[in-house]
Order: structure tokens, then C-alpha cells, then sequence
């Protein structure tokens, strides 16, 4: 069956360092999402990409980067940890075709920066 | 722009009774609308979406959503809930912005026996 993952489930870092968050898909999807979901906050936007050597900017993009080298990974990466990035993160898929169609997402990767 | 409210971070409902979330929208353009669940843990599952045709969207473990444009509310029901619906649920609408969806804040769905 296809599905979406992330890697890795759980994390700690420290302030300043480099972090990045693995998403890998098999539905074949062109659409690629990350979500951060803090209380009170729902989900919010960091990046998206709609196909390949494609990535967007999305409503809370600041300190985060991705790219996107093949269909199946979306790739987070914090360049700097902080500690207002401690958050719960999800990756999402979606076909390319029509607003219509519904994202798929990961299980999350709960991460904390001390 | 789009937008999405979730009238009510928590609700609480009893055993076999209706479960009613509330879910308002803003849209410049005809909206796609759909309903999240999350269980503990876990990521975002789609319990339903209304794209066109009949207002009336049912959706899987017995929910369902009427989408009211004079309303512009896309409120989510169950005639009876079981405890097994305890998970928060997501209001979610996609309009001018591409493929990206705007999700509202949740609302906690609390089952009590």
C-alpha cells in the first residue's frame, strides 16, 4: 500500500544546530507539504513543493528550507534550531490535479529544542 | 484570501448523543471544504470533503457535513457519538491559493460515558 513516513518519530537538539526531517512518499504524488501544528495554531504552512526543483514559501517559512531532488522526498531542514521550533511537524501529499483532491498526510515528528 | 473558524477548541458530548462542530468559512472564490480527523499521535485523515453537487457530504464512521453558502458554514454532525470519535477534528477549505489548504485552529472532540 502506499503511504507517507517521516524520520525520524521523536527529537531533541539543541539551540543552533542543524536539524533535518526526512519525508518520504510512495503515493506518487507531485504535491509535497510541511506543516508545523502548535496548540491553539492548528496547522500552519512552512513549505511547499509542487513537483520536482520546485518549493514555495509558505506562512512560516523563516529559519526552515526544503528541496525537493526527486518525486518521493520533501526534506526539512532547520538551519539553526530555536527554541520556538519545538513544535510537532507533518508531512502532506496531494495529486497535482484539482484543489479538490485531499493531502495525505504523515504521522509526525515531534520535535524539542532545548 | 481564504480563512477558516472553528467555533470551540473543546467540545463535550455524552455517549449516543449528536455531535455538532462548527465550522465557518471565507472564500473570494467557490471553496473546496473538508473535514480532519486526528487521533492521538497520529497524522490528519480525510473524513470527508465537499467539492461540487450536493450540499450534503457524508463521510466515513458516520459523519456527515452540509455545506451552506448563504452561511458560509460547513458544519460537521453525528447523530451518535461513540467513544471511539474522541480525536480533534480539522475544518480545512482550499480556494484561490493553489493546491495549498487553509486549516482552522481544531476543535477537541471529549466522549464521556
Amino acid at each position: 500500500d502506499a503511504e507517507i513516513t517521516q524520520s525520524p518519530r521523536h527529537k531533541i537538539t539543541e539551540t543552533g544546530r542543524q536539524v533535518t526531517l526526512a519525508c518520504h512518499q510512495t503515493w506518487n504524488h507531485n504535491n509535497m507539504f510541511w506543516y508545523r501544528q502548535d496548540l491553539g495554531h492548528g496547522l500552519r504552512l512552512i513549505h511547499y513543493s509542487y513537483g520536482v526543483h520546485d518549493t514555495n514559501k509558505g506562512e512560516v517559512s523563516d529559519g526552515y528550507s526544503v528541496s525537493r531532488s526527486n518525486t518521493e522526498d520533501l526534506p526539512l531542514t532547520l538551519e539553526s534550531a530555536a527554541s520556538s521550533q519545538t513544535s510537532v511537524y507533518f508531512c502532506a501529499s496531494s495529486e497535482r490535479a484539482g484543489r479538490f483532491n485531499e493531502q495525505f498526510f504523515g504521522p509526525g515528528t515531534r520535535l524539542t529544542v532545548l | 484570501a481564504q480563512s477558516v473558524t472553528q467555533l470551540g477548541s473543546h467540545v463535550s458530548v455524552s455517549e449516543g448523543a449528536l455531535v455538532l462542530l462548527r465550522c465557518n468559512y471565507s472564500s473570494s472564490v467557490p471553496p473546496y471544504l473538508f473535514w480532519y480527523v486526528q487521533y492521538p499521535n497520529q497524522g490528519l485523515q480525510l473524513l470527508l470533503k465537499y467539492t461540487t453537487g450536493a450540499t450534503l457530504v457524508k463521510g466515513i464512521n458516520g459523519f456527515e457535513a452540509e455545506f451552506k453558502k448563504s452561511e458560509t458554514s460547513f458544519h460537521l454532525t453525528k447523530p451518535s457519538a461513540h467513544m471511539s470519535d474522541a480525536a480533534e477534528y480539522f475544518c480545512a477549505v482550499t480556494g484561490t491559493g493553489g493546491f495549498k489548504t487553509i486549516f482552522g485552529a481544531g476543535t477537541r472532540l471529549f466522549v464521556k460515558a
